[in-house]
């Protein structure tokens, strides 16, 4: 079936623009989550959504990130008034179950790639 | 919170050898320990993981080996390819609301031929 997919995957934009990027999750995947990959690093935690709860925000890295999941499906993570600190690569994996299972496999989007000039 | 630490950063085998990758972590909550396999400019993807209820397990030329007391976990590729060449991340998670993975930094695996 179709995997994670994310839009758009490469996005450049000027410092201070804001931008949305956008999630599709495995359908019927309860569980979302946002994270983001500097150049040579490992994937960082930004958020976490069961359904359409936002349960865990603590990764984000300042009231200039927001996310939403409005109807517990798709995602969009907004960046305003971007900085050049926030070049990275934008990483969405859903789970199929929530409720706090620390078990379940997160499979990847092939995440966007933001350039803020 | 947790860290994980993984080593080494880089690593270079010839095809058909062995390649181990090490991982450690600080949270002794954590209970699963997924490895992924990203290639240059895709997705991140999982290739095994072991939970904490099992010492080892086994995919054909994958295994991954835990150890809960100290508290290491590692990745054993045997009969190494060019396929294979790509980074590699090992993971834990405390688990809670949600299982918000902490990544380690990556190893470069290149197996030459």
């Amino acid at each position: 079936g179709a995997g994670v997919s994310q839009s758009p995957r490469y996005k450049v934009a000027k410092r201070g623009q804001d931008v949305a990027l956008r999630c599709d999750p495995i359908s019927g995947h309860v569980s979302l989550f946002w994270y983001q990959q500097a150049l040579g690093q490992g994937p960082e935690f930004l958020t976490y959504f069961q359904n359409e709860a936002q349960l865990d925000k603590s990764g984000l890295p300042s009231d200039r990130f927001f996310a939403e999941r409005p109807e517990g499906s798709v995602s969009t993570l907004k960046i305003q008034r971007t900085q050049q600190e926030d070049s990275a690569v934008y990483l969405c994996a859903s789970s199929p179950n929530g409720g706090g299972d620390s078990t379940d496999t997160q499979y990847f989007g092939p995440g966007t790639r933001l350039t803020v000039l | 919170g947790e860290n994980v630490e993984q080593h080494p950063s880089t690593l270079s085998v010839q095809e058909g050898d062995s390649a181990v990758i090490k991982c450690t972590y600080s949270d002794s909550a954590s209970n699963y320990f997924p490895w992924y396999k990203q290639e240059l400019g895709k997705r991140p993807q999982l290739i095994i993981d072991i939970r904490s209820n099992v010492g080892e397990k086994k995919d054909q030329r994958i295994a991954v080996t835990l150890n809960k007391t100290a508290k290491h976990f590692s990745l054993h590729i045997t009969e190494t390819q060019p396929e294979d060449s790509a980074v590699y991340f090992c993971a834990a998670t405390v688990g809670g609301g949600g299982n918000k993975l902490t990544f380690g930094t990556g190893t470069q695996l290149k197996v030459e031929l």
